[in-house]
């Protein structure tokens, strides 16, 4: 059974403070990675797709990094703002079992202002 | 520009009674998913249509059916609602297929389903 593990679970930070949460995930067999952004009361969107060990993406303020040797990712938000807030999901695909995202359960993120 | 389109938003269901939840995507994407999403848990996979006219069960498949009508639609069909269905339902479609893809899901807006 492939683990896909996030955390914190959850944190508030104050408007303007930065902030990171880090995806794991098994070390062996990688495929791909995925960040998701999921708003309440609307449908997770797409933030980056990360392939390539020591990849690193960027969208704004926010960056996300890649280890695939050892096994996790890295969201990283500069600067955030109450809109920032939101439950930020990762998703990993391994090479065996085909076609299969498995998801974490999220790093529910409140910004206060 | 509508992506991933699901119906209904909410649907209220006595044990025992039967439905089917409806998607449709409009990128002309091969693959399609419809995932459960229930408190403390992580998106977990039911189904997933690698093309048209494939199907194959994911992680939780008992207790549903599916249909990949055409390359658009992907519906959802619980025969026998269960209380332990009661979730929030999210079709999802991608362009790659199979193993090779890695492109983005997009995602509907979700159905809540609740089953008494």
């Amino acid at each position: 059974i492939l683990n896909v593990e996030q955390s914190p679970q959850s944190l508030h930070v104050q408007e303007g403070d930065s902030t990171n949460f880090t995806c794991s995930f098994p070390s062996s067999n990688f495929y791909a990675l995925h960040w998701y952004r999921w708003e309440t009361a609307k449908s997770p969107e797409a933030l980056f797709v990360m392939t390539l060990n020591g990849d690193e993406k960027k969208k704004g303020r926010i960056s996300a990094t890649l280890n695939t040797k050892e096994g996790y990712s890295y969201l990283y938000i500069k600067g955030s703002q109450p809109e920032d807030s939101a439950t930020y999901l990762c998703a990993f695909k391994g090479t065996s079992g085909t076609y299969k995202y498995i998801f974490g359960t999220g790093t529910r993120l409140k910004v206060l202002a | 520009n509508a992506g991933v389109t699901q119906t209904p938003k909410f649907q209220v269901l006595k044990t025992g009674q039967s439905m089917t939840l409806q998607c449709a995507q409009d990128m002309n994407h091969n693959s399609m998913y419809w995932y459960r999403q229930d408190p403390g848990m992580g998106l977990r996979l039911i189904y997933y249509s690698a093309s048209e006219g494939t199907t194959d069960k994911g992680e939780v498949p008992n207790g549903y059916n599916v249909s990949r009508l055409n390359k658009r639609e992907f519906s959802l069909r619980l025969e026998s609602a269960a209380p332990s269905q009661t979730s929030v339902y999210f079709c999802a479609s991608s362009e790659g297929q199979g193993i090779v893809g890695n492109t983005e899901a997009f995602f509907g807006q979700g159905t809540r389903l609740t089953v008494v």
